[in-house]
């Protein structure tokens, strides 16, 4: 069975610096893996997702996560960090050739001002 | 706003009685997931529709179950309630590619 983890619940950062999210995941076969951010009392909005190719993913609001097969992580970046970031961040993975979603238990952003 | 439509927002009932929870997925998106939001569980898969069949099933008690019907909408139908049902319970939907789209989610909050 597939499982991800994200070993921080909390993450805090000043606004204009570097953040990270980070996430591992297990797995059988090639991994499919997404991130998703959830903002207060709102649904999950989807971020970017790997599926195959460059190990670089660039996906929505400046966001990009790094495939990192050796270590099976694929954490959560971004060069700059704003104010507006502060969500609930959900990694997630599903094996290929599966089309059910396993969550990790999401990690808090705090930027501060 | 992701296309996938929620309803009702909010949901206040009792213990031991029924509630059924509607999502229309995306505009020719062909399957349906349904997740339960919980702070001690987290976000759990429950069941999956494709286009009204079947096709898998998670963490899904016995009291609850789901349809999807022709017009591609589905229902969560939970019943004999128990406080420990509170939660956010949010669809997806998606079509032939990767990636699911959220709805707004219904928070159920049983008393």
């Amino acid at each position: 069975a597939q499982s991800v983890a994200q070993p921080e619940d909390q993450v805090n950062v000043a606004e204009g610096n570097p953040l990270t999210v980070k996430c591992t995941y297990s797995v059988s076969g090639n991994p499919y893996l997404f991130w998703y951010v959830q903002y207060p009392n709102r649904g999950l909005q989807f971020l970017l997702k790997y599926i195959t190719g460059d190990n670089l993913v660039k996906g929505s609001y400046g966001f990009e996560a790094e495939f990192n097969k050796s270590q099976t992580s694929f954490h959560l970046k971004k060069p700059s960090a704003l104010v507006s970031d502060s969500a609930l961040y959900f990694c997630a993975v599903r094996p290929s050739g599966y089309s059910t979603l396993t969550f990790g238990k999401g990690t808090m952003l705090l930027v501060s001002p | 706003d992701s296309g996938v439509t929620q309803t009702p927002k909010h949901l206040i009932t009792a213990t031991g009685q029924r509630v059924t929870l509607r999502c229309s997925p995306r505009s020719g998106d062909l399957s349906v997931y349904w997740y339960q939001q919980s702070l001690d569980q987290g976000l759990q898969f429950l069941i999956q529709y494709y286009n009204g069949e079947e096709r898998a099933k998670g963490n899904i008690l016995e009291r609850f179950s789901a349809q999807q019907f022709p017009d591609l909408h589905s229902e969560l139908n939970l019943s004999s309630l128990e406080l420990g049902d509170s939660a956010l319970y949010f669809c997806a939907s998606s079509d032939q590619g990767e990636t699911q789209y959220f709805g707004p989610g219904t928070r159920l909050l049983v008393l």
